[in-house]
């Protein structure tokens, strides 16, 4: 079975540094690009960049260039998400999917989402 | 503001018929992207439900189903049963943002 799993809650203050992780199995982790997404509380889905665990190849949406960065590790089969400087507006829930193969990409699976809340 | 359109809420009684609309522009549904769509549950991950416009992964009821036309694409849920109210998010690919776009999101409510 397919299947991404995702590290767990995090409380932080704003300032501080973080890393979220998500471990693929059941399948070459290395040979699917992976996504994150972000759902603010109450709100829809932002796509925020992907990367190639292959040869680390990334991608950033225009909105989250900067802010975040994307990394893989392909021996232990982990992507992450990471921020050097957390703002209380990155309160929210960021999920993990794989992308499909081709030239009209869908997501599938997802991970299971990890909640991050900023607050002094 | 998303770069694809939905309506924020549908309803329908149990066994009704309703659609959600996923509206583009040329630069994305209207480029020949496809639209795919995705449920999600109050504090669940969203789930793939519809993939290439029309195409149900397994497990999905064919209750389900997908159409797309110019920059519009809709999903339409027959037999409308409690087990459907979800939110529903559709996405596609936008070529001169070059990122991967979702819609708003529906909230179906089924009366």
């Amino acid at each position: 079975e397919v299947q991404l799993v995702q590290s767990g809650a995090e409380v932080k203050k704003p300032g501080e540094s973080l890393k979220i992780s998500c471990k693929g199995s059941g399948y070459t982790f290395s040979s699917y690009w992976i996504g994150w997404v972000r759902q603010m509380p109450g709100k829809g889905l932002e796509w925020m960049g992907i990367i190639y665990p292959g040869d680390s190849e990334t991608t950033y949406s225009p909105s989250f260039q900067g802010q975040v960065t994307i990394s893989a590790d392909k021996s232990i089969s982990t992507a992450y998400l990471q921020w050097s400087s957390l703002k209380a507006s990155d309160t929210a829930m960021y999920y993990c999917m794989r992308l499909s193969r081709g030239p009209n990409n869908w997501f599938d699976p997802w991970g299971q989402g990890t909640p991050v809340t900023v607050s002094s | 503001q998303s770069i694809l359109t939905q309506p924020p809420s549908v309803s329908g009684a149990p066994g009704q018929r309703v659609t959600i609309s996923c509206t583009g522009t040329t630069s994305n549904i209207g480029a020949n992207y496809e639209v795919h769509w995705y449920q999600q549950f109050p504090g669940t991950a969203p789930k793939l439900l519809m993939y290439g416009n029309n195409n149900r992964p397994s497990g999905v009821p064919d209750r389900f189903s997908g159409s797309k036309s110019g920059t519009s694409a809709s999903l339409a849920i027959s037999g409308l049963q409690d087990e459907d109210e979800a939110h529903y998010y559709c996405q596609s690919y936008d070529k001169s943002l070059r990122i991967w776009v979702f819609g708003g999101g529906t909230k179906l409510t089924v009366l």
